[in-house]
């Protein structure tokens, strides 16, 4: 079955640090590759997506994603890390099913101290 | 342009009870879906609709029937709730690639 790893589950930072969540997707075929984010009691936002052209992808907030096809791999990545990005982060691959639906990781919660 | 909404943003059942969750949107996007999200679990796809009309089973739909009761609104219902029904559930509706969230209805089921 189709599945979506995020590697890290929990990830503690301090202020200013750079953060990369790694997440590795199992489909071989064409995808279209999302990170959501949700801050605490809300609902999932989209921080950024990639459907094709350039493998480097810039999101909202400062945020940016690398699609290596090669690796499965669509990591998240912030070069300084802000209070305000505490939240859980989930990686996201459209099924092979169709386009229409999507497979989430597990999710990564991260905490930033300040 | 509220987006997704989601009706009622809390809930407590007892086992064996039976309740619907309401979820309308107002981007005129053909495709809805229901997740259910747990603790190291993620988002799991409950059932969705490409269109109006049309439903679909997702990853865990055991428990569970939904209504599209036209293009705005996708409708979740329990018939008899039971206690691994606990968790926090999502509606999305998706257009352009993209899917755009509800606040979520958390349900705790005694």
């Amino acid at each position: 079955a189709q599945s979506v790893s995020q590697h890290n589950h929990h990830v503690i930072l301090s202020e200013a640090a750079s953060l990369e969540l790694g997440c590795n997707y199992s489909y071989g075929g064409t995808v279209n590759l999302f990170w959501y984010v949700q801050y605490p009691g809300q609902h999932l936002q989209l921080l950024l997506k990639y459907f094709s052209g350039d493998p480097l992808v810039k999101g909202i907030k400062g945020f940016e994603a690398e699609f290596i096809k090669s690796k499965f791999s669509f990591n998240l990545r912030k070069p300084s890390v802000q209070w305000s990005d505490t939240a859980e982060y989930f990686c996201a691959v459209n099924s092979m099913w169709g386009y229409n639906k999507l497979i989430f990781g597990a999710g990564t919660r991260l905490a930033v101290h300040p | 342009n509220a987006g997704v909404t989601q009706t009622p943003k809390f809930q407590v059942l007892k086992t064996g009870q039976s309740m619907t969750l309401q979820c309308a949107q107002d981007m005129n996007h053909n495709s809805m879906y229901w997740y259910r999200q747990d603790p190291g679990m993620g988002l799991r796809l409950i059932y969705y609709s490409a269109s109006e009309g049309t439903t679909d089973k997702g990853e865990v739909p055991n428990g569970y029937n939904v209504s599209r009761l036209n293009k705005r609104e996708f409708s979740l219902r329990l018939e008899s709730a039971a206690p691994s029904q606990t968790s926090v559930y999502f509606c999305a509706s998706q257009g352009a690639g993209e899917q755009f969230f509800g606040p979520g209805t958390r349900l705790t089921v005694l």
